[in-house]
């Protein structure tokens, strides 16, 4: 049973591009979140994806967007890339979208922007 | 709105000694606590959980934590250190909606 998996691993940009992220949850599972973690701080809550819908949201700008399909896999949208932006790019699924539930996270997408 | 404080960057013990991972948090309503590891260049992996009952959790490779609700506290445990535990510890609370707000983690160093 694959877990939870992200393409690509690794992204270079330069400022002003746009990124695309991709996230595949664990089998059975139809919640997926994403979080950014910067160099030497902890995951923080971008959105979160149930039933194709955003659920949630973290305090991050218009620029972060994202898209769940209807196999439960999702994307993350970035636009008018900051150098700030560069930071390790979490994926987390879940069975359920309660607060109860543990998260089953990906490797991440490492995103460098120059 | 909800937070989650870890007061030390790092923690350093001898192997075979008991190590504490210290962890506070600020959540409205009843708190779901959580606790992952991290290992270096990979995604976060799930230690143990506190959702209600026995106020002392066991969890994965021999880690438990205990709740306590006065000091609004979630604290680490394990009774005897190994090598293999050095890694990066989060500490999370979860809302009842779903979104997770984590610390800025702890290293933990356990030397031989």
């Amino acid at each position: 049973d694959a877990g939870v998996t992200q393409s690509p691993t690794h992204l270079i940009k330069t400022r002003g591009q746009q990124v695309t992220l991709r996230c595949s949850p664990k089998s059975g599972h139809d919640t997926v979140s994403w979080y950014q973690q910067a160099l030497g701080q902890g995951p923080q809550f971008i959105f979160q994806y149930y039933e194709e819908e955003e659920r949630q949201r973290g305090n991050f700008p218009d620029r972060f967007s994202g898209h769940q399909f209807p196999n439960y896999s999702s994307e993350l949208n970035v636009n008018a890339l900051l150098l700030g932006d560069s930071a390790l790019y979490l994926c987390a699924s879940s069975p359920d979208r309660g607060g109860g539930e543990k998260l089953f996270f990906g490797s991440g997408t490492q995103l460098s922007v120059l | 709105a909800q937070s989650v404080a870890q007061p030390e960057d790092q923690v350093n013990v001898a192997e075979g000694n008991p190590l504490t991972v210290k962890c506070t948090y600020s959540v409205s309503g009843n708190p779901y606590l959580f606790w992952y590891v991290q290992y270096p260049n990979r995604g976060l992996q799930f230690l143990l959980k506190y959702i209600t009952g026995d106020n002392l959790v066991k969890g994965s490779y021999g880690f438990e934590a205990e709740f306590n609700k006065s000091q609004t506290s979630f604290h680490l445990k394990k009774p005897s250190a190994l090598v293999s535990d050095s890694a990066l510890y989060f500490c999370a609370v979860r809302g009842w909606a779903g979104k997770s707000t984590f610390g800025d983690g702890t290293t933990l160093t356990v030397k031989p």
